[in-house]
């Protein structure tokens, strides 16, 4: 199966620290879209940003970043000055030809005050 | 917010009963999906529905079944539940297939005792 992998099981920062969570992706396919879900301690999934496999350029919204690197197989997502409302499991997922959504395992981000 | 809504989102049964969870959306998508979520899993696709009585297995579709006999209603059956199926089950919706985001629902947890 191809895999999406988030290495970081668990980070932990301080209030107003930038942080990364890192995906990395396999895929045997030319066209592909990849996703971030935030899952807050409430539960719900809450989709954040989608990119497709032709489009490698980086993406900012407000505290949040992504870059996006084929070469890599990599989609990597930046919370700059942290806050503790951004406490959750982050997950990052793959899209592929198929209807399948392939998620990585996630990444739990503790933000302390 | 997208409307879908699960029901029950909590519900507790003995293992060899049968179990259905409903989702319901409000949207209108051709589409509609049924995940689990276990801890170091991520999200799992279990099956999905591609139209009124159109479904395909995901990647843990064993011991599940679902039915679809209306647009807005996508049922999820646990035939006769076992220990294995306590989790966190996640309907999602999305307009088309592969090419579209999915939204997802606010979840049900099982236990199965």
């Amino acid at each position: 199966a191809q895999k999406v992998t988030q290495a970081q099981t668990e980070i932990s920062v301080v209030e107003k620290e930038d942080v990364t969570l890192d995906c990395v992706y396999e895929t045997r396919d030319t066209t592909y879209y990849l996703f971030w879900y935030k899952q807050p301690p409430s539960g719900e999934l809450v989709f954040l940003i989608r990119r497709n496999s032709f489009d490698e350029q980086n993406e900012i919204s407000g505290r949040y970043s992504w870059n996006f690197q084929k070469s890599t197989s990599s989609f990597n997502f930046t919370i700059t000055a942290s806050q503790v409302v951004d406490s959750a499991v982050y997950f990052c997922a793959r899209r592929d030809a198929g209807n399948m959504l392939t998620f990585g395992g996630g990444t739990r981000l503790m933000v302390k005050p | 917010d997208a409307g879908i809504t699960q029901s029950p989102r909590h519900k507790v049964t003995e293992t060899g009963t049968p179990v259905t969870l409903r989702c319901h959306q409000t949207e209108n998508h051709r589409y509609m999906y049924w995940y689990r979520q276990d801890p170091g899993h991520g999200l799992r696709l279990i099956h999905y529905s591609y139209g009124v009585k159109d479904t395909d297995k995901g990647e843990v579709s064993d011991g599940y079944s679902v039915s679809r006999s209306k647009t807005e209603d996508f049922l999820l059956t646990l035939e006769s539940a076992t220990s294995s199926q306590t989790s966190v089950y996640f309907c999602a919706i999305s307009e088309q297939g592969a090419l579209e985001t999915q939204y997802f629902g606010p979840g049900t947890r099982l236990l199965v005792l």
